[in-house]
């Protein structure tokens, strides 16, 4: 089983539309989470951490299931420019594990 | 914000040739850097840990000899593929903390090197 994984995706949708994305990890002692958000050629770049409280940053929303293992994101009312591969990240000791990326494109 | 800065960015060099990729925290100290291959498609991949003044930790296969790491000081760890073959051609990103961050703030990356070994 891998450490983080992610459903790939593609994950086609309009404008406007509402997505989520899911994760889950195996390593029950971890002890952090994230979200990065990588676009083609580039870097990832940090979008959000996830808290078991959850949390939320304008149009996103993150959950943490630490009894499930399970990660999620929410993203509403997308916009063209949240077009990206989004990338669950798992981290225990200072050990960064990256869920493959699920990839999203936000059409007009 | 805390930034990391890698070059070159990309680089192209001959079968055999050796190649260095640096990477600097610029506003902040890291005693450790991570380093990370990404093949296209796929996700990444840390291939070692780099520690200020101590051997880097590489993961498991993972060739030591044949991926250099130095992290002579808080600021700098450079990576060096000796002997490039075209299968290492990929891209590589490192990583870094800020010394004084708490775990849930997450690391920042470097812009990354897209090495093509021809």
């Amino acid at each position: 089983r891998k450490e983080v994984e992610q459903d790939p995706g593609p994950f086609n949708v309009p404008e406007g539309a509402t997505v989520a994305f899911n994760c889950t990890y195996s390593n029950s002692a971890s002890q952090s989470f994230f979200w990065y958000r990588q676009d083609c050629r580039k870097e990832p770049k940090l979008l959000m951490s996830v808290y078991s409280s959850g949390n939320e940053d304008g149009r996103f929303t993150a959950q943490l299931n630490r009894a499930s293992q399970y990660i999620s994101l929410l993203i509403r009312d997308s916009k063209l420019s949240d077009s990206a591969t989004y990338l669950c990240v798992v981290n225990l000791n200072n050990d960064m594990r990256f869920g493959a990326g699920t990839r999203l494109t936000v059409k007009p | 914000g805390a930034v990391v800065s890698q070059h070159p960015s990309r680089v192209i060099c001959k079968s055999g040739t050796s190649v260095k990729i640096e990477c600097r925290s610029l506003d902040f100290q890291a005693t450790t850097m991570f380093w990370y291959r990404q093949f296209p498609k796929q996700s990444l991949m840390l291939m070692a840990t780099s520690n200020e003044g101590s051997k880097a930790t590489y993961e498991q296969g993972v060739e030591k000899d044949k991926f250099l790491i130095n992290h002579a000081s808080l600021t700098l760890s450079t990576l060096t593929v000796t002997s490039a073959h075209p299968e290492d051609s990929s891209f590589y990103i490192c990583s870094a903390r800020e010394l004084l961050r708490d775990r849930n703030y997450g690391y920042t990356f470097g812009s990354g090197t897209r090495l093509t070994v021809v």
